[in-house]
């Protein structure tokens, strides 16, 4: 029973580029959620998903920033035109339903470098 | 808002002995859950252990135990027989509502554990 699955573990941009993550929720698993962890901090909710839905997108910058979860496919953290603050682990989780008693499984995350 | 906060850094144990690591939060909900997740060098996230608030028997897995004290708004986590793999960082967590539809993960810091052969 494979856990979530992050790809590419490893990214490497250029300022100005745009930065693609993926993540395969656990199988039987529809919810989704995108944390952000800067050097040296604790991770950061960014926005949580269901299929085809994105329900609270609170933590996720304004500008540049975008997720969705298709109904087939992986679910995709977009980020437009990179900036050297973007440079973080980016680490995505999911859950069999959402509530305070669901546990939240993380996936190894995707380490971007902006340059 | 929900806050969670580790007061420790950094801490080191030797093999074979005991560590308590700290954590403190706040909130005005009465039934959550908390958790302690583990962060190797592989930056994989393991979850540790998890508590319910509402349960007030600690939680105990293998050689992880929590202190869950509600009132005082504390859970800490021991190891025991501490191993050369327990090295990683680790970090408290609460779940909460968001209050925008979610029940989103809030960490503390963590802190980071090594341990002395």
């Amino acid at each position: 029973n494979a856990g979530v699955m992050q790809n590419p573990r490893h990214l490497v941009r250029r300022r100005g580029q745009e930065a693609r993550l993926r993540c395969s929720p656990m199988k039987g698993h529809s919810h989704v959620y995108w944390y952000r962890q800067l050097p040296e901090e604790g991770l950061k909710f960014m926005v949580y998903l269901q299929k085809e839905n994105i329900i609270d997108e609170s933590g996720m910058p304004k500008e540049r920033f975008s997720a969705e979860f298709p109904k087939e496919g992986p679910s995709i953290l977009r980020i437009q035109q990179v900036v050297r603050g973007d440079s973080a682990a980016y680490f995505c989780a999911s859950s069999p339903s959402t509530g305070y008693t669901d546990t939240q499984y993380f996936g190894p995350g995707t380490r971007l470098t902006v340059l | 808002a929900q806050t969670v906060t580790q007061s420790q850094p950094e801490m080191s144990v030797q093999e074979a002995e005991t560590v308590t690591l700290s954590c403190t939060y706040d909130t005005s909900e009465s039934d959550y859950y908390l958790f302690w997740y583990k962060q190797p060098p592989s930056r994989q996230m393991i979850l540790v252990i998890r508590q319910e608030a509402y349960k007030q028997q600690n939680a105990t897995e293998n050689r992880f135990s929590v202190n869950f004290q509600k009132a005082a708004k504390s859970f800490s986590l021991k190891i025991s027989d501490s191993q050369l793999g327990d090295a990683a960082m680790y970090f408290c967590a609460y779940i909460g509502y968001s209050g925008a539809g979610s029940y989103q993960l809030t960490f503390g810091k963590g802190t980071k554990l090594s341990v002395i052969p």
